[in-house]
């Protein structure tokens, strides 16, 4: 099945700086990309995604690469704030269409 | 519209005792999930139900049931309770089990002492 790797696990920025955390995906034929944020004690929420026949999608501050050959995606934010701090999951989904497979998460911190 | 709605939010259980979590969501989605959160593990899928009348195994299925009881309702039932299995605990559900966005409910919280 597919396996996601996310780095780093933690990562800290002073507000206004850009944060990138960075996936890597197993399936070579797996064609969707989301990334969720999750505030402490509160549900994962879709932030953006993007889909194999797409390099790069952007939305505001927030962006998503995807280097389909290499089998990596990013998650790009610009001018952070402190209310992006948050755990920041990616995820990919498998072409059998069963299920999201999810990365292990990554801590952001935006110190003001 | 409240989206995805799971109950109880919190539950303390004694080691072999049973309960069942249970999940609605109202907008209409074809597939439905649960996944259970530790602590630096991320999000892993328990069980899944593609579309009404199917349930499949996930990542970590062992000491789960479930029940796809319609379209709306997707119910997981821990049978005899391990201390292995405090964790948070999301049903998610989307429009398709392919490729769209999945919409995950508040959590419960369970403790298994």
């Amino acid at each position: 099945g597919e396996n996601v790797e996310q780095h780093p696990s933690t990562l800290s920025v002073q507000e206004g700086d850009s944060a990138v955390i960075k996936c890597t995906y197993s399936d070579s034929a797996s064609n969707y990309f989301p990334w969720y944020k999750q505030e402490l004690g509160k549900r994962p929420q879709l932030i953006i995604d993007i889909r194999s026949n797409v390099g790069e999608k952007k939305d505001q501050r927030i962006a998503v690469t995807l280097n389909k050959t290499a089998k990596h995606f990013s998650l790009h934010i610009t001018e952070t704030q402190p209310e992006d701090s948050a755990v920041y999951f990616c995820a990919a989904s498998e072409t059998s269409g069963s299920r999201l497979t999810f990365g292990e998460g990554t801590q952001l911190t935006v110190n003001p | 519209n409240a989206g995805v709605t799971q109950t109880p939010k919190f539950q303390v259980l004694k080691t072999g005792q049973s309960m069942t979590l249970q999940c609605a969501q109202d907008m209409n989605h074809n597939s439905m999930y649960w996944y259970r959160q530790d602590p630096g593990m991320g999000l892993r899928l328990i069980y899944y139900s593609a579309s009404e009348g199917t349930t499949d195994k996930g990542e970590v299925p062992n000491g789960y049931n479930v029940s796809r009881l319609n379209k709306r309702e997707f119910s997981l039932r821990l049978e005899s309770a391990a201390p292995s299995q405090t964790s948070v605990y999301f049903c998610a559900s989307s429009e398709r089990s392919s490729g769209n966005t999945i919409y995950f409910g508040e959590g419960s919280w369970l403790t298994v002492v």
